[in-house]
């Protein structure tokens, strides 16, 4: 299947700092992406959808100010968490689609691990 | 919300067919349904995609009914490291429609023993 990259893969920083994760498609060109957060025994939450080159859409409850995103490539989306506190400590993952025979098949990255102190 | 209800757990043993199944009552006619498996502390693996009838890869098999109100992934001879939590999730995938988001329910844990 398609590989989707992430970086950093952890990432300790302190409070009111900001924190940039990168999302790579490194086989494929996707004009999709998606960012999720998982918090421990919980199951994924869609945060966001970016399309490359527009501004991204952000989920019911997900302040677009604090969680900025950038999808300026069709192989590159950026997450940005500015001035990070405590709760955005959490498994922020990052998805890709791509068309496959007719159908979009969606790739998921490796995932980072945020902790904020 | 989620389209989906699966079984919050399951338990296996080594050497055995799993059959976990998902129903989608709800879904739509430009709906696909999509597996994925997920480790601690690891993004999802798409394991098999699939509209209707039955979808089978290296991995795994995919079933589904006529009506495509629920779905069973199949996986045989489980192993030790299948033990992970299982997503059944549907959204619109066709290429030529507006495509649909992946939202996750709460998944399948699927416990394998020795």
């Amino acid at each position: 299947g398609a590989v989707v990259s992430q970086h950093p893969s952890w990432v300790i920083c302190k409070s009111g700092t900001s924190v940039k994760i990168e999302c790579r498609s490194l086989d494929f060109q996707a004009t999709t992406m998606f960012w999720y957060r998982q918090f421990p025994k919980q199951s994924l939450m869609l945060m966001a959808t970016s399309n490359e080159g527009s501004k991204a859409t952000y989920e019911q409850g997900v302040e677009k100010d604090k969680f900025l995103i950038n999808h300026a490539s069709l192989t590159l989306s950026t997450l940005t968490v500015t001035s990070a506190h405590p709760e955005d400590s959490s498994f922020y993952i990052c998805s890709a689609r791509t068309l496959t025979g007719g159908t979009y098949e969606q790739y998921f990255g490796p995932g980072t691990r945020l902790t904020v102190t | 919300l989620a389209k989906t209800t699966q079984p919050i757990s399951m338990d296996s043993y080594e050497g055995q067919e799993v059959n976990i199944t998902c129903s989608h009552n709800n879904i739509a006619t430009n709906d696909y349904i999509t597996w994925y498996q997920q480790f601690p502390s690891q993004g999802p693996r798409f394991i098999i995609q699939g509209y209707k009838t039955k979808v089978t890869n290296e991995v795994a098999s995919l079933f589904i009914p006529a009506d495509r109100k629920s779905s069973t992934l199949s996986l045989p001879r489980v192993s030790l490291s299948d033990t992970a939590v299982y997503y059944c999730l549907v959204a619109s995938l066709h290429g030529s429609s507006n495509t649909g988001k992946l939202i996750f329910g709460q998944g399948t844990t699927l416990q394998v023993k020795p």
